[in-house]
């Protein structure tokens, strides 16, 4: 069964370094997320990307934030000058739709702490 | 705003007996629900969903029910097991590809 896939799994940082996460979503969805859960809290959601742009994003998703989609497999989050309380599990998902009754895959996370 | 609230925080059942958790929402536009199950570490995995178009839905052990009057939808788990241990996600999708969780239910079964 195709799965969504994340690198690294773990990533060790200093504050104010800028860096990228890597996920590679199931190869016909179209539809593109990213999340982000700080230990012991709820899924946050940080922002959906369709067909090259961005759908939506939430209030945590600010000028340190980006993502894109580099080739036709890869989406990256990159986060400019981390901050402390950037430390948390992110998760990509993916979708085949967008609309009416999709179901979001996610991926196995990337742990990032920030120092 | 957009929230989703999610009761109980913690839930201590007997292996066999039924668990129930309940969530809220704000927004009426929305109209897909699904519920995710979270083990320790784990990436939150799908466990079922429904739509606003339907009043419940059953999978085998696990039901959810939708009451879009009262913009509230449940999760029932009957014949807990010790494997149903782990958090449980409500989550509301808003149709402006946005979905929204609720705070998270942890769930322990006693064997």
């Amino acid at each position: 069964e195709p799965e969504v896939t994340q690198t690294p799994s773990h990533q060790v940082t200093q504050m104010g370094q800028e860096v990228i996460l890597r996920c590679v979503p199931i190869s016909n969805h179209l539809y593109f997320y990213w999340y982000r859960q700080i230990l012991g809290q709820k899924v946050e959601f940080l922002v959906s990307f369709y067909n090259n742009e961005i759908s939506e994003k939430s209030e945590i998703f600010d000028d340190q934030f980006s993502v894109e989609r580099p080739d036709g497999s890869n989406f990256t989050l990159k986060i400019r000058s981390t901050k402390l309380e950037d430390s948390a599990m992110y998760f990509c998902a993916s979708s085949s739709s967008g609309g009416w009754g999709y179901t979001q895959y996610f991926g196995p996370g990337t742990r990032l702490t920030v120092l | 705003g957009e929230n989703v609230e999610q009761h109980p925080s913690t839930l201590s059942v007997q292996e066999g007996d039924s668990a129930v958790i309940k969530c809220t929402y704000s927004d009426s536009a929305s109209n897909y629900f699904p519920w995710y199950k979270q083990e320790l570490g784990k990436r939150p995995q799908l466990i079922i969903d429904i739509r606003s178009n339907v009043g419940e839905k059953k999978d085998q052990r696990i039901a959810v029910t939708l009451n879009k009057t009262a913009k509230h939808f449940s999760l029932h788990i009957t014949e807990t097991q010790p494997e149903d241990s782990a958090v449980y996600f409500c989550a509301e999708y808003t149709g402006g590809f946005k979905t929204i969780f609720g705070a998270g239910t942890r769930l322990f079964v006693k064997a």
